[in-house]
Protein backbone atom coordinates (compact mmCIF):
# COMPACT_ATOMS: atom_id res chain seq x y z
CA UNK A 1 0.00 0.00 0.00
CA UNK A 2 1.49 3.32 -1.01
CA UNK A 3 1.58 6.40 0.79
CA UNK A 4 0.33 8.34 -1.93
CA UNK A 5 -2.48 7.21 -3.60
CA UNK A 6 -3.10 7.77 -7.31
CA UNK A 7 -5.81 6.18 -9.37
CA UNK A 8 -4.92 2.43 -10.99
CA UNK A 9 -5.94 3.80 -14.70
CA UNK A 10 -6.75 6.63 -16.48
CA UNK A 11 -7.80 7.01 -20.72
CA UNK A 12 -8.60 9.52 -23.34
CA UNK A 13 -8.24 9.74 -27.00
CA UNK A 14 -5.95 11.41 -29.08
CA UNK A 15 -5.89 15.15 -28.60
CA UNK A 16 -8.16 15.44 -25.23
CA UNK A 17 -6.72 16.23 -21.71
CA UNK A 18 -6.05 13.73 -18.93
CA UNK A 19 -5.42 14.29 -15.51
CA UNK A 20 -4.10 11.74 -13.19
CA UNK A 21 -4.46 12.67 -9.00
CA UNK A 22 -1.78 11.75 -6.42
CA UNK A 23 -3.27 12.03 -3.07
CA UNK A 24 -1.33 12.57 0.01
CA UNK A 25 -1.56 13.34 3.87
CA UNK A 26 -0.48 15.96 6.28
CA UNK A 27 3.07 13.70 6.74
CA UNK A 28 3.86 14.51 3.22
CA UNK A 29 1.89 16.41 0.65
CA UNK A 30 0.19 18.70 3.23
CA UNK A 31 3.46 19.48 4.86
CA UNK A 32 4.56 21.31 2.34
CA UNK A 33 6.79 19.07 0.93
CA UNK A 34 7.22 19.26 -3.43
CA UNK A 35 5.99 16.72 -5.84
CA UNK A 36 7.40 15.27 -8.88
CA UNK A 37 6.25 12.95 -11.44
CA UNK A 38 7.87 10.51 -13.32
CA UNK A 39 6.59 8.69 -16.67
CA UNK A 40 7.82 5.13 -17.20
CA UNK A 41 7.23 3.85 -21.10
CA UNK A 42 7.18 0.41 -20.86
CA UNK A 43 10.24 -1.65 -20.29
CA UNK A 44 12.02 1.50 -19.35
CA UNK A 45 13.55 3.43 -17.04
CA UNK A 46 11.33 6.08 -14.76
CA UNK A 47 12.10 9.50 -16.51
CA UNK A 48 11.77 13.02 -14.44
CA UNK A 49 8.58 14.62 -16.08
CA UNK A 50 7.57 17.16 -13.79
CA UNK A 51 9.58 18.63 -10.80
CA UNK A 52 8.65 20.95 -7.90
CA UNK A 53 4.99 20.39 -8.47
CA UNK A 54 5.01 22.61 -11.68
CA UNK A 55 8.13 22.50 -13.15
CA UNK A 56 8.97 20.62 -16.56
CA UNK A 57 12.68 19.80 -17.11
CA UNK A 58 14.40 20.88 -20.77
CA UNK A 59 13.07 18.50 -23.32
CA UNK A 60 9.44 17.78 -21.69
CA UNK A 61 7.12 18.92 -23.86
CA UNK A 62 4.46 21.69 -22.56
CA UNK A 63 2.10 19.49 -23.01
CA UNK A 64 2.84 18.13 -19.38
CA UNK A 65 1.96 20.14 -16.36
CA UNK A 66 1.43 19.78 -12.32
CA UNK A 67 -0.23 21.49 -10.11
CA UNK A 68 -0.72 21.31 -6.24
CA UNK A 69 -3.27 21.85 -3.70
CA UNK A 70 -3.73 21.09 -0.12
CA UNK A 71 -2.98 17.33 0.22
CA UNK A 72 -2.77 16.50 -3.37
CA UNK A 73 -1.11 16.83 -6.67
CA UNK A 74 -2.03 16.71 -10.03
CA UNK A 75 -0.66 15.73 -13.86
CA UNK A 76 -2.35 17.36 -16.48
CA UNK A 77 -1.43 16.02 -20.09
CA UNK A 78 -3.28 18.03 -23.21
CA UNK A 79 -3.36 17.07 -26.62
CA UNK A 80 -2.92 13.10 -25.73
CA UNK A 81 -0.41 11.46 -28.15
CA UNK A 82 -0.19 7.82 -28.88
CA UNK A 83 3.31 7.95 -27.47
CA UNK A 84 1.94 9.53 -23.92
CA UNK A 85 0.83 5.88 -23.47
CA UNK A 86 3.16 4.84 -19.94
CA UNK A 87 2.91 4.74 -16.20
CA UNK A 88 2.65 7.74 -14.35
CA UNK A 89 4.14 8.15 -10.66
CA UNK A 90 4.51 10.87 -8.13
CA UNK A 91 6.64 11.28 -5.33
CA UNK A 92 7.07 13.03 -2.16
CA UNK A 93 8.53 12.70 1.25
CA UNK A 94 7.56 11.69 4.08
CA UNK A 95 9.33 11.48 7.82
CA UNK A 96 12.67 11.04 6.47
CA UNK A 97 11.54 8.52 3.69
CA UNK A 98 11.04 9.36 -0.50
CA UNK A 99 7.93 7.98 -1.28
CA UNK A 100 6.07 7.07 -4.61
CA UNK A 101 2.28 6.76 -5.53
CA UNK A 102 1.26 3.37 -6.48
CA UNK A 103 1.65 4.62 -10.04
CA UNK A 104 -0.83 5.20 -13.21
CA UNK A 105 -1.36 3.51 -16.28
CA UNK A 106 -2.59 5.94 -18.93
CA UNK A 107 -4.03 4.19 -22.18
CA UNK A 108 -4.59 6.20 -25.33
CA UNK A 109 -7.67 5.25 -27.20
CA UNK B 1 26.40 13.75 -20.76
CA UNK B 2 25.04 12.26 -17.47
CA UNK B 3 24.91 8.52 -17.71
CA UNK B 4 24.58 5.67 -15.11
CA UNK B 5 25.08 2.40 -16.22
CA UNK B 6 23.91 -0.90 -13.93
CA UNK B 7 25.29 -3.99 -14.10
CA UNK B 8 23.85 -7.09 -15.49
CA UNK B 9 20.73 -9.04 -14.69
CA UNK B 10 21.31 -11.87 -11.77
CA UNK B 11 19.67 -14.98 -10.58
CA UNK B 12 19.99 -15.35 -7.35
CA UNK B 13 19.07 -18.21 -4.75
CA UNK B 14 16.97 -17.84 -1.91
CA UNK B 15 18.89 -16.97 1.27
CA UNK B 16 22.02 -15.72 -0.87
CA UNK B 17 23.08 -11.58 -1.15
CA UNK B 18 23.64 -9.60 -4.12
CA UNK B 19 25.61 -6.87 -5.23
CA UNK B 20 24.52 -4.49 -7.81
CA UNK B 21 26.76 -1.90 -9.41
CA UNK B 22 26.22 1.78 -10.81
CA UNK B 23 28.98 3.57 -12.75
CA UNK B 24 28.46 7.26 -12.91
CA UNK B 25 30.16 9.77 -16.01
CA UNK B 26 29.49 13.00 -17.00
CA UNK B 27 28.77 14.71 -14.01
CA UNK B 28 30.72 15.10 -10.49
CA UNK B 29 30.36 12.03 -8.74
CA UNK B 30 30.80 13.24 -5.23
CA UNK B 31 29.00 15.92 -6.24
CA UNK B 32 25.60 14.24 -5.70
CA UNK B 33 23.65 12.02 -3.88
CA UNK B 34 22.84 8.07 -4.98
CA UNK B 35 19.39 7.15 -4.26
CA UNK B 36 18.52 3.28 -5.11
CA UNK B 37 14.76 2.28 -5.65
CA UNK B 38 13.25 -1.15 -6.96
CA UNK B 39 10.25 -2.19 -8.40
CA UNK B 40 8.59 -5.83 -8.43
CA UNK B 41 7.18 -7.09 -11.45
CA UNK B 42 3.96 -5.36 -12.43
CA UNK B 43 4.72 -3.19 -9.37
CA UNK B 44 5.34 0.35 -8.40
CA UNK B 45 8.59 1.96 -6.89
CA UNK B 46 9.96 1.93 -3.66
CA UNK B 47 12.60 3.48 -2.07
CA UNK B 48 15.59 1.63 -0.26
CA UNK B 49 18.30 4.24 0.39
CA UNK B 50 20.89 6.58 -0.59
CA UNK B 51 24.49 6.67 -0.36
CA UNK B 52 26.69 10.31 0.19
CA UNK B 53 29.90 9.19 -2.62
CA UNK B 54 31.81 11.99 -1.10
CA UNK B 55 31.62 10.62 2.53
CA UNK B 56 30.07 7.26 1.91
CA UNK B 57 27.14 8.17 4.50
CA UNK B 58 24.07 6.01 3.96
CA UNK B 59 20.77 6.50 5.06
CA UNK B 60 18.29 3.16 4.49
CA UNK B 61 14.61 3.17 4.44
CA UNK B 62 13.59 1.70 7.84
CA UNK B 63 12.25 -1.38 6.31
CA UNK B 64 15.41 -2.26 4.83
CA UNK B 65 17.97 -1.43 7.62
CA UNK B 66 20.14 -4.26 8.19
CA UNK B 67 19.50 -5.81 5.26
CA UNK B 68 20.83 -3.46 2.32
CA UNK B 69 24.62 -1.85 2.11
CA UNK B 70 25.35 0.94 0.03
CA UNK B 71 28.72 1.30 -0.72
CA UNK B 72 30.94 3.78 -3.27
CA UNK B 73 34.28 3.50 -4.54
CA UNK B 74 35.06 7.20 -5.65
CA UNK B 75 38.18 5.88 -7.42
CA UNK B 76 35.86 4.39 -10.32
CA UNK B 77 33.19 6.52 -9.97
CA UNK B 78 30.50 3.00 -8.79
CA UNK B 79 28.15 3.38 -6.00
CA UNK B 80 27.12 -0.20 -5.19
CA UNK B 81 23.86 -1.65 -3.41
CA UNK B 82 24.13 -4.79 -1.39
CA UNK B 83 21.17 -6.62 -0.48
CA UNK B 84 21.50 -9.91 1.86
CA UNK B 85 19.06 -12.89 2.77
CA UNK B 86 17.30 -12.55 -0.37
CA UNK B 87 14.05 -13.92 -0.61
CA UNK B 88 11.27 -14.32 -3.55
CA UNK B 89 9.65 -11.61 -2.92
CA UNK B 90 13.18 -9.12 -3.34
CA UNK B 91 12.82 -10.28 -7.27
CA UNK B 92 12.62 -6.78 -8.82
CA UNK B 93 14.07 -4.48 -10.82
CA UNK B 94 16.76 -2.29 -8.70
CA UNK B 95 17.29 1.09 -9.61
CA UNK B 96 19.54 3.94 -8.70
CA UNK B 97 19.09 7.06 -9.26
CA UNK B 98 21.05 10.80 -8.98
CA UNK B 99 19.32 13.09 -6.58
CA UNK B 100 19.12 16.66 -7.66
CA UNK B 101 18.07 19.32 -5.00
CA UNK B 102 15.69 21.58 -6.64
CA UNK B 103 15.63 25.79 -5.76
CA UNK B 104 13.62 25.00 -2.98
CA UNK B 105 15.45 22.00 -1.04
CA UNK B 106 13.56 19.09 -2.30
CA UNK B 107 14.95 16.23 -3.81
CA UNK B 108 14.36 14.92 -7.27
CA UNK B 109 15.95 12.09 -9.19
CA UNK B 110 16.82 13.76 -12.15
CA UNK B 111 18.67 10.58 -14.19
CA UNK B 112 18.19 6.90 -13.44
CA UNK B 113 20.03 3.49 -14.48
CA UNK B 114 18.88 1.41 -16.54
CA UNK B 115 18.08 -0.87 -14.47
CA UNK B 116 19.12 -4.48 -12.98
CA UNK B 117 16.58 -7.45 -13.04
CA UNK B 118 17.42 -9.29 -9.94
CA UNK B 119 15.32 -12.91 -9.92
CA UNK B 120 15.41 -14.97 -7.02
CA UNK B 121 14.39 -18.80 -7.39
CA UNK B 122 15.21 -22.03 -5.61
Amino acid sequence: QSVLTQPPSVSGAPGQRVTISCTGSSSNIGAGYDVHWYQQLPGTAPKLLIYGNTNGPSGVPARFSGSKSGTSASLAITGLQAEDEADYYCQSYDNSHWVFGGGTKLTVL
Amino acid sequence: QVQLVQSGAEVKKPGASVKVSCKASGFSFTGYYMHWVRQAPGQGLEWLGWINPNSGGTNYAQKYQGWVTMTRDTSITTVYMELSRLRSDDTAVYYCARAKVTETTSVVFDYWGQGTLVTVSS
